[in-house]
């Protein structure tokens, strides 16, 4: 989805550099998340954020760290890449109207490797 | 949430329809079934969801058995755009489940 954009799209480092990966979104959504996505484990989230104001862990956090800059904007940082992070990274926004409607909508994805 | 269960690979025409099945048993009676698709590592895209009653939209339509305990997403018109994995999902909508857990799903391939 157009609306959703990371950057980078793809990104080589190495073990202990730090790196910021980008997400911005003009769809308008207060929601955004950082999920992760390996190889036969499904997607895993990282970190999320209601608006400007809330972040909160998800089930894999440690080693991440989040900045909610705008509402439009939202940024995830491997403070010391390690090799099992390397993997397949994905934003997303949702429009939590109301309970019945929330919809996720993805980016197109970050691919980092951690030599 | 509810685990679902999807048939790892599916096979269909093009220009057929795709029907996806999807059991999930221990459904609860405030959980959702939604349905993403995956197409080749880009972005997962939602589909559809629903809770009780069938759905349609311009991409698919979703039937829910009475007792809520399976499902199928159909694709109406199969295209080689529709190749991709398909993800079935149950989730409640409430505060503090906030991420999509999302299973194997189906890998879907259309057939010339």
């Amino acid at each position: 989805d157009a609306d959703v954009t990371q950057t980078p799209r793809n990104r080589i480092t190495k073990t202990g550099k730090r790196i910021m990966l980008e997400c911005s979104q003009t769809k308008g959504h207060d929601r955004m998340y950082w999920y992760r996505q390996d190889p036969g484990l499904g997607l895993r989230l990282i970190y999320y954020s209601f608006d400007v104001k809330d972040i909160n862990k998800g089930e894999i956090s440690d080693g991440y760290s989040v900045s909610r800059q705008a509402q439009a904007k939202f940024s995830l940082s491997l403070e010391s890449a390690i090799p099992n992070q390397t993997a397949l990274y994905f934003c997303a926004t949702s429009d939590f109207t109301s309970v019945r409607q929330e919809t996720q909508y993805f980016g197109p994805g970050t691919r980092l490797l951690v030599l | 949430d509810a685990k679902t269960t999807q048939p790892p690979s599916m096979d269909c025409a093009e220009g057929r329809a795709a029907n996806l099945p999807c059991n999930h048993s221990t459904i609860s009676g405030n959980e959702y079934v939604y349905w993403y698709r995956q197409i080749h590592s880009q972005g997962p895209q939602y589909i559809i969801h629903g809770l009780k009653n069938n759905e349609t939209n311009e991409m698919a339509s979703l039937i829910i058995t009475e007792d809520r305990k399976s499902s199928t997403l159909i694709l109406p018109h199969a295209t080689l755009r529709d190749t991709a994995v398909y993800y079935c999902i149950v989730r409640a909508l409430n505060f503090g489940n906030e991420k999509l857990t999302f299973g194997t799903g189906t890998r879907l391939t259309i057939i010339p």
